[in-house]
């Protein structure tokens, strides 16, 4: 049984295009997030959601949106696609202070 | 602000030997959670081990542990009889505390370790 989820797992585009990633879990976590994994494997947060508030980190450009169509789902948007938006994205969902379960990415080229 | 430090950017370890991946952190907060993950080559994230800030004994699953020294500000991984199936990624992280519950994670920059046979 998967966890957390996420389509699609490989996705290569042009510059320019808009594209979407999907994320749903099925633990009845109340809370998920977005995380974006660059070339250097570094690991950073973009987003925090629950059914109260949205946390956004200040360093993710506008063109990035989450958007969350109810409890199980946190999709992301991103507009005009750029070459620097190339990494692994990946979704994450908890309940607990302890816990923190991730999808498997969705790697992302832009060409 | 959080900070997560992993100043071993590589390391070669003989299989069946015990293994410590090091991790410091810095927070002003009082509360907080430290997280161990493992990233294999097929790129998952894999959660292994948690320690809160005010858990009195160090966190252990399987053969992980979590050697906690809070005074120092450090949380370390063990692991006790290595495989080659450990060869991975293995990321710190520390639970952000942002006030309203969706708390998310700082990452420290990873360690790669491989195993030897």
């Amino acid at each position: 049984d998967t966890a957390v989820s996420q389509t699609p797992k490989y996705l290569v585009t042009q510059m320019g295009n808009d594209k979407s990633i999907k994320c749903e879990q099925n633990l009845g976590h109340d809370t998920m997030y977005w995380y974006k994994q660059d070339s250097k494997k570094f690991l950073k947060i973009m987003f925090s959601y629950n059914n109260k508030e949205l946390i956004i980190n200040e360093t993710v450009p506008n063109r990035f949106s989450p958007k969350s169509p109810d409890k199980a789902h946190l999709n992301l948007h991103i507009n005009s696609l750029e070459l620097g938006d190339s990494a692994v994205y990946f979704c994450a969902s908890s309940q607990e202070r302890w816990t923190r379960y991730f999808g498997p990415g969705t790697r992302l080229l832009v060409l | 602000a959080q900070k997560i430090t992993q100043t071993q950017p590589g390391m070669f370890v003989q299989e069946k030997e015990a293994v410590t991946l090091d991790c410091t952190y810095d927070t002003s907060d009082q509360s907080y959670g430290l997280f161990w993950y493992k990233q294999p080559s097929s790129g998952e994230m894999i959660f292994l081990i948690y320690q809160g800030s005010y858990d009195e004994q160090n966190a252990t699953e399987g053969r992980y542990s979590l050697n906690f020294q809070k005074a120092r500000k450090s949380a370390n991984l063990v692991i006790s009889a290595s495989q080659l199936g450990d060869s991975a990624m293995y990321f710190c992280a520390m639970r952000m505390n942002s006030g309203g519950g969706a708390d998310g994670l700082t990452f420290g920059k990873g360690t790669h370790l491989i195993i030897q046979p």
